[in-house]
């Protein structure tokens, strides 16, 4: 069954305001990615953490990798408009392995 | 260079009808995934493959099967179609993986209904 746990669920908030949202497991993953999808369209990766204790920015966006290997963050700074969707976390155990995906963050974001 | 395709886009099935989908990748990836995604439980593996001739069963693979006969395609087809198996289909493929992660391209997605 599914192992990552995402939170929050969903986040309304207003345009300009910083967003953070998390993942926490019961078990290690070496590799922790996060990805957004647009509405009606497939995920697309946003940031790749490959090691415990990274701290990686794409932009606006800041990905952590927990010290525990046990979970992760993503914060969104000076929300916009076009960053409504929804991200997933995802962990992969080793390499070759199969991605494990959280349950999801909807954000929208209100002009 | 389309990337990762998938046909039919929409589908409505009655129960017990079967059904194919078709995914096609133009990158060269070895590696083929189809996943499910339904509200708040985020994608989940159906099946995958590593190669052409080659599949595998993923998180959630009864009620499907796959065919990988070409390296650019990856079939996955429904048998006898239940309610349950209403969701979006998304498939993916990468880069064999050596040694470290190697991303996953998704398709748009195949919204399935079941009736």
């Amino acid at each position: 069954g599914q192992q990552l746990n995402q939170s929050p669920q969903s986040m309304f908030i207003q345009e300009g305001e910083d967003v953070s949202m998390n993942c926490t497991s019961s078990s290690i993953f070496n590799t922790w990615l996060w990805y957004k999808q647009d509405p009606g369209e497939g995920p697309v990766l946003l940031i790749a953490l490959y090691k415990a204790g990274e701290l990686t920015s794409n932009g606006r966006l800041t990905a952590q990798f927990g010290i525990t290997r046990k979970d992760s963050f993503l914060n969104i700074s000076a929300s916009i408009p076009s960053d409504v969707g929804i991200y997933f976390c995802a962990g992969q155990k080793d390499a070759g392995n199969m991605l494990t995906f959280g349950g999801g963050t909807r954000l929208m974001v209100k002009p | 260079n389309a990337g990762v395709t998938q046909t039919p886009k929409f589908r409505v099935l009655k129960t017990g009808q079967s059904m194919t989908l078709l995914c096609a990748q133009d990158m060269n990836h070895e590696y083929m995934y189809w996943y499910r995604q339904d509200p708040g439980m985020g994608l989940r593996l159906i099946h995958y493959s590593v190669g052409e001739g080659t599949t595998a069963k993923g998180e959630v693979p009864d009620g499907y099967n796959v065919s990988r006969l070409k390296k650019q395609n990856f079939l996955l087809g429904l048998e006898s179609a239940a309610p349950s198996q209403t969701s979006v289909y998304f498939c993916a493929s990468s880069l064999l993986a050596e040694g470290s992660y190697n991303e996953q391209f998704f398709g748009p997605g195949t919204r399935l209904t079941v009736l």
